[in-house]
């Protein structure tokens, strides 16, 4: 039983065209995140929401929009996609207090050709 | 001041050693501490955690040892095992971030059998 799953595990898309990532978590947690892995490896955060509501934008672009129906979905939809944009994004959930682990998904690898 | 610096980049080491990771960090609200492990094609996932009140942390064969007037933590992997090799980062967050992680680098490591 997958405790946070994505969909789809791979992208490829042309540049200017608006796709989306799901994401669902069955762990009962309160915060979800978006992390952002580079082609380095390094890991980013890019959104966290806490009980559907958005607390963390760390200056992604405007083209890049989360969307928390309920507390166990955090949906990422990113408009006119560019060749920058290629990484592997990470949903991740937690509980909802500080300083507890984040269980992250298997990731999607989003590639703009 | 939100980084946190890992190294080394890479690290090979022969089955049955000790690999170390290091990292350092500026900020000292940071105040939890967790090692990542990220196998390809994976996410990341927790593999021990320490707060500042404790200086080692000791989970079978993974130590964090933690050293908070230099703002540096380093993770020990004892009796180092082909299994063992994966990608791993350092991480740390503060009571009032929101949960946010601030990931090192990360450090890619390979144990020969």
């Amino acid at each position: 039983d997958t405790a946070v799953s994505q969909t789809p595990k791979y992208l490829v898309t042309q540049m200017g065209n608006d796709k989306s990532i799901k994401c669902e978590q069955n762990l009962g947690h309160d915060t979800m995140y978006w992390y952002k892995q580079d082609s380095k490896k390094f890991l980013k955060i890019m959104f966290s929401y806490n009980n559907k509501e958005l607390i963390i934008n760390e200056t992604v672009p405007n083209r890049f929009s989360p969307k928390s129906p309920d507390k166990a979905h955090l949906n990422l939809h990113i408009n006119s996609l560019e060749l920058g944009d290629s990484a592997v994004y990470f949903c991740a959930s937690s509980l909802g207090t500080a300083n507890t682990e984040a269980f992250f998904g298997q990731g999607t690898r989003l590639t703009v050709v | 001041q939100q980084q946190v610096k890992q190294s080394p980049q890479s690290l090979i080491v022969q089955k049955g050693g000790i690999s170390i990771i290091n990292c350092a960090y500026e900020n000292t609200a940071f105040d939890y501490f967790p090692w990542y492990q990220q196998f390809p094609g994976k996410g990341p996932a927790l593999l021990i955690a320490i707060r500042p009140d404790v200086s080692e942390k000791k989970e079978g064969r993974f130590t964090i040892s933690f050293n908070k007037s230099a703002k540096q933590f380093s993770l020990h992997i004892m009796d180092s095992q082909p299994g063992d090799s994966a990608t791993y980062f350092c991480a740390a967050s503060t009571m009032d971030s929101s949960y946010k992680l601030i990931f090192g680098s990360g450090t890619r490591l390979l144990v020969r059998p």
